[in-house]
């Protein structure tokens, strides 16, 4: 079946720092991708929506000067995380939409968990 | 996007049959149902979709009375491995847009 990676799968950095998480599409192409945040003990909360080739759409409340997205090909979209805080400290989690003979089926990555020091 | 309402949290004896029920009132007419899995430290998994009266896969089925306002997830003989949280999500034409997670059930499964 169809397959969504996270990279990396935990990281930790320092407040003010930046960092970059990767969501890929492994055996199809995704014009279209989500990233949301979850943080313990509480459901998904979405982000924004990557959309290939163009800007991404942000949640009301999100800031997206501090959560850059961008969705360069149709395999990978990036989220950067700047001026990390301990606040930002979450678990990350990406989806990504495949077509397929007219029918829609949404994968969802492994996620990625954040810790802010 | 159609607000979800899901118990909680349930309770559930290895081998029994669970059931989950999500209502849903203000589904839209091209709204799916959607069910997913999550275990703690992963990303949500698919379990099952549906639009109206009832679909069955390997490992659940999903109940969709002729008034779509609701929902119901029946997971058959439930093992330990059960343990996790179950999310009903509605949304136009299946998995194509955004989905809002509301806040899921978290099922524990006990021996």
């Amino acid at each position: 079946g169809a397959v969504v990676s996270q990279h990396p799968s935990r990281v930790i950095c320092k407040s003010g720092t930046s960092v970059k998480i990767e969501c890929r599409s492994l055996d199809f192409q995704a014009t279209t991708m989500f990233w949301y945040r979850q943080f313990p003990k509480q459901s998904l909360m979405l982000m924004a929506t990557s959309n290939e080739g163009s800007k991404a759409t942000y949640e009301q409340g999100v800031e997206k000067d501090k959560f850059l997205i961008n969705h360069a090909s149709l395999t990978l979209s990036t989220l950067t995380v700047t001026s990390a805080h301990p606040e930002d400290s979450s678990f990350y989690i990406c989806s990504a939409i495949r077509t397929s003979g007219g029918e829609y089926e949404q994968y969802f990555g492994p996620g990625t968990r954040l810790t802010v020091t | 996007l159609a607000k979800t309402t899901q118990p909680i949290s349930m309770d559930s004896y290895e081998g029994q049959e669970v059931n989950i029920t999500c209502s849903h009132n203000n589904i839209a007419t091209n709204d799916y149902i959607t069910w997913y899995q999550q275990f703690p430290s992963q990303g949500p998994r698919f379990i099952i979709q549906g639009y109206k009266t009832k679909v069955t896969n390997e490992v659940a089925s999903l109940f969709i009375p002729a008034d779509r306002k609701s929902s119901t997830l029946s997971l058959p003989r439930v093992s330990l491995s059960d343990t996790a949280v179950y999310y009903c999500l509605v949304g136009a034409s299946g998995n194509t847009g955004k989905l809002i997670f509301g806040q899921g059930t978290t099922l524990q499964v006990k021996p």
